[in-house]
């Protein structure tokens, strides 16, 4: 089945010290989202990729920097998590003309130590 | 700017009793309606969506109608099951921006809880 995956589930992380989250999907869509979302509180786009472009949303702190090396995979850099980064990141795609529907995957749970 | 406003919850039911969650929205332009669903410790799903006034999303039991003379799109079940016990989340989207993307406006969420 065609899916949007994320790699870890879980993440744990010493406060300061740069983490990776992954995001791959078999959708092939062309444009990809990260959101953060803390809590069951809506979730907050960070940024996304339409192909190659990156668009980052202007309230996305310097530290969260992304990644999209092909049309399959995203990754979510953060460069020196602090205490107030944990949270669950998702990752979700759509295909521009394709209804805007974006679909997402399943999460990773961050937690920072 | 564009928003929506869903029903406070928490929402509390027994098995088998009607659900509503009220969904209200704000935007500029001609917007798609979304209903996401997210269990414990999950991604968002999408449960059903329309793209136009009138139209009726529908899937495993749920319904929602784009009713655009009341801004609305509310979600309905005839008969709740313990296994819907989830957040809930009614969203909308604009066509496609480059700098924005389909990008999602989401209200806030109404935790569902049924009982047996």
């Amino acid at each position: 089945d065609a899916m949007v995956i994320q790699n870890p589930r879980y993440q744990v992380t010493q406060f300061g010290k740069p983490v990776t989250l992954s995001c791959s999907q078999t959708l092939n869509h062309n444009v990809m989202y990260w959101y953060q979302q803390k809590s069951s509180q809506a979730p907050k786009l960070l940024f996304h990729y339409y192909d190659k472009d990156f668009n980052n949303e202007a309230d996305t702190p310097d530290n969260f920097q992304s990644r999209r090396p092909n049309t399959s995979f995203c990754f979510l850099d953060i460069r020196s998590p602090g205490l107030g980064d944990a949270a669950m990141y998702l990752c979700a795609t759509s295909l521009r003309g394709g209804g805007e529907t974006q679909y997402f995957g399943p999460g990773t749970r961050l937690l920072v130590l | 700017g564009n928003s929506v406003t869903q029903m406070e919850g928490p929402v509390t039911l027994s098995e088998e009793a009607f659900l509503t969650i009220n969904c209200t929205y704000t935007a500029t332009g001609y917007p798609s309606l979304f209903w996401y669903v997210q269990y414990p410790g999950e991604g968002l799903q999408l449960l059903l969506k329309a793209t136009k006034a009138d139209d009726k999303g529908s899937n495993k039991g749920f319904e929602a109608t784009y009713r655009k003379e009341t801004t609305s799109f509310h979600l309905e079940k005839g008969s709740v099951q313990v296994s819907d016990s989830a957040v809930y989340f009614c969203a909308l989207s604009l066509p496609f921006q480059e700098t924005s993307g389909s990008r999602l406006t989401f209200g806030e969420g109404t935790q569902l809880t049924v009982n047996p």
